[in-house]
């Protein structure tokens, strides 16, 4: 099955530092998904996409529909403890009821 | 809030065992899914159901089935378990149309 290329693959960072990734995909999507999994829990629904260039914000969070359809970017601005997980992309494309996942990447908050 | 609610967070079972995952979601969602997550791979989809007694193969279905006679509850079954089936197994669920999963909390499954 298709995997995304979502990078990095982790990050280690200060508290209050902003923090950018992305997702990119050789198909074309639909739909593009940010997930976040804290230890030990299923992912939990972040921000949801569904047109091309749409900027959706929730919190300290934003998140982009690449033009092209086929990437997508997640941003957090002055990051806190609480951030500390690993952070999933997901697309969907027209008419499939499935969901491909990115390998996702793991934030690390330093002391 | 949609809740999706796995029976077990931590299981251990003998190879050869055949094992029951649970799955049940409480907000009517057409859609339920079962997912495997490992380290460096990301979730990989096993099975799904977009109706009751439905099923459709995943990427990875080979080793697993599925059962879903009603339709608030998706069950995953390993015939015989072996100790590469060893992983974090997630279900989720979605209503129609283009909406996000809701995920249960996880079964983390040893097989020894």
């Amino acid at each position: 099955g298709q995997q995304l290329n979502q990078s990095p693959q982790s990050m280690f960072i200060q508290e209050g530092e902003d923090v950018s990734m992305n997702c990119t995909s050789s198909s074309i999507f639909n739909t593009w998904l940010w997930y976040k999994q804290d230890p030990g829990e299923g992912p939990v629904l972040l921000i949801a996409l569904y047109k091309a260039g749409e900027l959706t914000s929730n919190g300290r969070l934003t998140a982009q529909f690449g033009i092209t359809r086929k990437d997508s970017f997640l941003n957090i601005s002055a990051s806190i403890p609480s951030d500390v997980g690993i952070y999933f992309c997901a697309g969907r494309d027209f008419g499939n009821e499935k969901l491909t996942f990115g390998t996702g990447t793991r934030l690390t908050i330093i002391p | 809030d949609v809740k999706v609610t796995q029976s077990s967070r931590y299981l251990v079972k003998r190879t050869g065992e055949k094992v029951f995952l649970e799955c049940v979601q409480d907000m009517d969602h057409e859609n339920m899914f079962w997912y495997r997550q490992d380290p460096g791979l990301g979730l990989r989809l096993i099975y799904f159901s977009y109706d009751v007694k439905m099923k459709e193969k995943g990427d990875i279905p080979e080793g697993y089935s599925v059962s879903r006679e009603k339709k608030e509850r998706f069950s995953l079954i390993l015939e015989s378990a072996s100790t590469n089936q060893t992983s974090m197994y997630l279900c989720a669920s979605r209503p129609g149309g283009y909406r996000g999963y809701t995920f249960g909390s996880g079964t983390r499954l040893t097989v020894v």
